[in-house]
């Protein structure tokens, strides 16, 4: 059956490391997105990719990179980690931007401490 | 003003109660919406797509109203695994395609 992976599920980590969260997904999907989910302010995006070598910033990109460099693969980086980043990440994608029906299918989450 | 706002609850009802959920947008440019369940320390699913002519789906109605710009889920007969959050998720297409989030309304429901 397709699926979306995500590893590590669980990271702590110290202010000012590199860290880097995977994401594969085997459902063939051009569409791949990252968010994060803090208590009261649900799923907000970081960044997405519309497909291979397509990158794009969301609402909440800033300290965070993406790179696409196949269908499968969406890694997310904290180039420097701050306190502020602690929080569950979600790894998602989807079929097509362009139908109405657009499903995300969402990987199991990733929760990352930043001490 | 958050795009997609919902009530956060939680609401909390006995089994076999009939509740409603409330989602209101703010963006006309809005075209697609859906709910989503998430539960406990578990990944956002998909629960139905809403339509304009609203639809149901067992014991789940979802229904739009575009004009006053909300939309809703309604469960009937509540069972104890219906326990969740429910997110209200809109689509829209303004120069880009962007799917936005309602942080959630949390359900319990209790024996």
């Amino acid at each position: 059956d397709a699926e979306i992976t995500q590893s590590p599920r669980h990271k702590i980590t110290e202010t000012g490391r590199q860290v880097t969260l995977a994401c594969h997904q085997t459902w063939n999907h051009n569409n791949m997105f990252w968010y994060r989910q803090d208590l009261g302010h649900g799923l907000r995006l970081i960044h997405y990719s519309y497909g291979v070598h397509d990158t794009n910033k969301g609402e909440v990109s800033d300290g965070y990179s993406v790179s696409r460099s196949n269908t499968e693969d969406l890694p997310l980086t904290l180039e420097s980690a701050a306190s502020s980043q602690t929080s569950v990440y979600f790894c998602a994608s989807s079929e097509t931007v362009a139908a109405s029906y657009n499903e995300q299918f969402f990987g199991p989450g990733t929760r990352l401490t930043v001490l | 003003r958050k795009e997609v706002e919902q009530d956060p609850g939680p609401f909390n009802v006995p089994e076999g109660a009939t509740v409603a959920f409330n989602c209101t947008y703010s963006n006309s440019a809005s075209q697609s919406f859906f709910w989503y369940r998430q539960d406990c320390r578990k990944e956002p699913k998909l629960l139905m797509s809403v339509y304009s002519s609203g639809n149901e789906d067992g014991r789940f109605t979802a229904q739009l109203n575009r004009a006053s710009q909300y939309i809703s889920l309604l469960i009937r007969d509540s069972k104890l695994s219906d326990s969740a959050t429910y997110l209200c998720v809109v689509n829209k297409r303004t120069g880009g395609f962007k799917t936005i989030f309602g942080a959630g309304t949390r359900l319990f429901v209790k024996a």
